[in-house]
């Protein structure tokens, strides 16, 4: 049973292009959870997701940040037109169901530059 | 709202040494506390999970503790090894469903 998939690792974008960050939840896993951890900081909440639905997105910023999680396929994290202080490492968490009684699990982050 | 600190934000100890990392929390209304290990440029591992009603977990040369009370936790590490060397994560789950972080303790063991 694989883990959580984050691709890609590693991104490297300029200034002003898009970001699109994918997380694959581990099997049988219906909630997505997405985390940023800006340089000497800690991870922080973004978005949590189940399947079509956004449950709660309160760590979100408010503009060029949007996250998606199909009925088919990974979630999607993307962040248009990148800034220099978008630069962090992005982790995703998958849980089999919502609520505190359901561990999350953690993927590998994809670590994004803006050059 | 919850916040979590780790204090030292840096630990260096030679090899052979026990340690403690210290993990506070603000809001004793936590569902569980979790232990992650960081390694650099890479992701997370989860070392141990204490639910709130329970006070300890243990696993292998590790031991968590919890005091929920007093908004604490200590992660003791017995006979410290150079593999050791990691970023050591501390996380609070609230019963609003989302994990807070502290900012972690960064830990070098002296060979």
């Amino acid at each position: 049973n694989a883990g959580v998939m984050q691709n890609p690792r590693h991104l490297v974008r300029r200034r002003g292009q898009e970001a699109r960050l994918r997380c694959s939840p581990m099997k049988g896993h219906s909630h997505v959870y997405w985390y940023r951890q800006l340089p000497e900081e800690g991870l922080k909440f973004m978005v949590y997701l189940q399947k079509e639905n956004i449950i709660d997105e309160s760590g979100m910023p408010k503009e060029r940040f949007s996250a998606e999680f199909p009925k088919e396929g990974p979630s999607i994290l993307r962040i248009q037109q990148v800034v220099r202080g978008d630069s962090a490492a992005y982790f995703c968490a998958s849980s089999p169901g919502g609520g505190v009684s359901y561990e999350q699990y953690f993927g590998p982050g994809t670590r994004l530059t803006v050059t | 709202k919850q916040e979590v600190t780790q204090i030292p934000a840096a630990l260096s100890v030679p090899e052979g040494e026990n340690l403690v990392l210290n993990c506070s929390f603000t809001d004793s209304a936590i569902y569980n506390l979790q232990w992650f290990r960081q390694d650099p440029g890479k992701g997370l591992t989860s070392l141990l999970l204490i639910q709130s009603s329970q006070r300890e977990q243990t696993s292998g040369r590790l031991n968590a503790s919890l005091d929920k009370s007093s908004g604490r936790s200590t992660l003791y590490i017995a006979a410290s090894q150079p593999g050791d060397s990691a970023t050591y994560l501390c996380a609070v789950l609230n019963r609003d469903d989302k994990i807070i972080f502290g900012k972690g303790t960064r830990l070098h063991i002296l060979p």
